[in-house]
């Protein structure tokens, strides 16, 4: 057990569908985050979320809207997604923050959602 | 912009054998370097984390070296086992950001 969970683990979504991803951590950690893998790309950083306020955004299309209503739950709200975004999405979850002057800390990960838009 | 290249994309090798998975970034202005290990269908798993300052880290069988000024970092194997065989993620993390800028991975095969 990581101490980093995903649901679901599986996702198949039509392209007017919409679909929510969850993540939760249960490490006491001040920080979140969201990635995708594609197949042959490297894992790409999506979200940040540092004490619940988003920190940063990797030029994400809109139609990805993450949610983070508290320090341990963070969600991922889709809808018209395109068949190129099937990938395995990760959660993830680090004790530091941008607060923190000198951040050492590694990030945490989830066993990740696979998620398969027709 | 940083990249992260690994080398080599694949490798299989006999039980027993030591091996050497080679990772390199473009910028040097990192705070750490960080490997990872993915099996199949799930999450990553940290292995071991070598900050800006440090030379190298060791856990067990496995041990990473760091030369930031070269923008290279090196994860040995020994005595490599099946239980090994997984995809092994470099990924470093920028100097004044959270972000992980990670490489395509290893996909480690250790053949019994």
């Amino acid at each position: 057990e990581t101490g980093v969970t995903q649901t679901p683990r599986h996702l198949v979504m039509g392209m007017t569908n919409k679909k929510s991803l969850k993540c939760e951590q249960h490490l006491g950690h001040n920080a979140m985050y969201w990635y995708k893998q594609s197949a042959k790309k490297p894992l790409e950083l999506m979200f940040v979320y540092s004490l619940e306020e988003r920190v940063e955004n990797n030029s994400v299309p809109s139609r990805f809207s993450p949610e983070c209503p508290n320090s341990s739950h963070l969600f991922l709200h889709l809808h018209t997604l395109q068949p190129e975004d099937s990938a395995l999405y990760l959660c993830a979850s680090s004790q530091d923050g941008p607060l923190v002057a000198n951040p050492h800390g590694t990030q945490y990960f989830g066993p990740g959602t696979r998620l398969t838009v027709l | 912009k940083q990249e992260v290249t690994q080398i080599p994309a694949a490798l299989s090798v006999p039980e027993g054998e030591n091996l050497v998975l080679n990772c390199s970034f473009t910028d040097s202005a990192i705070y750490n370097l960080q490997w990872f290990r993915q099996d199949p269908g799930k999450g990553l798993t940290s292995l071991l984390l070598i900050q800006s300052s440090q030379r190298e880290q060791t856990s067990g069988r496995l041990n990473a070296s760091l030369d930031k000024s070269s923008g290279r970092s090196t994860l040995y194997i020994a005595a490599s086992q099946p239980g090994d065989s997984a995809t092994y993620l470099c990924a470093v993390r920028q100097g004044g950001s959270e972000k992980l800028v990670f490489g395509k991975g290893t996909k480690l095969t250790v053949n019994p």
